[in-house]
C-alpha cells in the first residue's frame, strides 16, 4: 500500500476562520512533508517532519502551524489566512528524512480563502 | 541552488502518438523522480530513476546522470495521459526541487 490520504478534498474559509488539514499514511514512513502548489506552478516545500519532530520550516508564515501527533498523522492548522494563501496543499511521505528515497504524495486539499 | 529545466512547456498530441519529455538539471543529484499530476491535482509517481533506464508499460525513462538530463518517453498516448508531467531532483537533505512541468494534452 503506497497511499497517502488527505482530508478534506476542498476547503473554503474566511480570513478570520481557523481550520485544519489532515494527512495520514500507513506505510511506516518516518518522514512527512507539506507542500503548497499555486496554479500552473510546481509544488513548493513548506515543512518536513522526521520522527514526529519538525526538521525543516521553509520560512513559512506563522498563520500556518504544522503538527505531527504520531508517526502516521500530519496536520496543518490554519488561522487568519490571506486570499493569496489559496492553493493546493499537498502532503507527502517517505521512508526516512535525509535518506534518498521515493516521496509519495496525497491527493491534496484545494483551499480557497475568501 | 540547483536549476531544473523541463521541455517542452506545452505539448499537444493526437491519441496514439509518441512523445519525449526532457529534464535538464544543473548539478549532480542523488535522486530524480518523474511525476504525473492529473487534472484533479493528484501527483502520481511514475519513476524513481537517479540513473539508468526503467520501463513501465507504455512509459519509460532514462537518466544520464553524468550529462545531467533525464528523458520520459510516452508511447501510444491515450487521453488519460493528459496532465502535467514534473521532473523533481533531490540533492541533499531530501529536498525535492521541481521543474516547471510539461503540460500534455492528448486529443481523441
Amino acid at each position: 500500500d503506497t497511499e497517502v490520504t488527505q482530508t478534506p478534498k476542498h476547503l473554503v474559509m474566511g480570513m478570520t476562520n481557523k481550520k485544519s488539514l489532515k494527512c495520514e499514511q500507513h506505510m511506516g514512513h518516518r518522514a512527512m512533508y507539506w507542500y503548497k502548489q499555486k496554479a500552473k506552478k510546481p509544488p513548493e516545500l513548506m515543512f518536513v517532519y522526521s520522527y514526529e519532530k519538525l526538521s525543516i520550516n521553509e520560512s513559512v508564515p506563522s498563520r500556518f502551524s504544522p503538527e505531527c501527533p504520531n508517526s502516521s498523522l500530519l496536520n496543518l492548522h490554519l488561522h487568519a489566512l490571506q486570499p493569496e494563501d489559496s492553493a493546493l496543499y499537498l502532503c507527502a511521505s517517505s521512508q526516512e528524512w535525509l535518506v534518498t528515497d521515493t516521496q509519495y504524495f496525497g491527493p491534496g486539499t484545494r483551499l480557497t480563502v475568501l | 541552488g540547483i536549476q531544473v529545466e523541463q521541455s517542452p512547456p506545452d505539448l499537444i498530441l493526437q491519441e496514439g502518438a509518441n512523445s519525449t519529455l526532457r529534464c535538464n538539471f544543473s548539478d549532480s543529484v542523488n535522486n530524480l523522480q518523474w511525476f504525473h499530476q492529473n487534472p484533479w491535482g493528484q501527483l502520481i509517481n511514475l519513476f524513481y530513476i537517479p540513473s539508468g533506464t526503467k520501463q513501465n508499460g507504455r512509459l519509460s525513462a532514462t537518466t544520464v546522470a553524468t550529462e545531467r538530463y533525464s528523458l520520459l518517453y510516452i508511447s501510444s498516448s491515450q487521453t488519460t495521459d493528459s496532465g502535467v508531467y514534473f521532473c523533481a531532483v533531490e540533492t541533499s537533505g531530501s529536498r525535492l526541487t521541481f521543474g516547471e512541468g510539461t503540460q500534455l494534452t492528448v486529443n481523441p
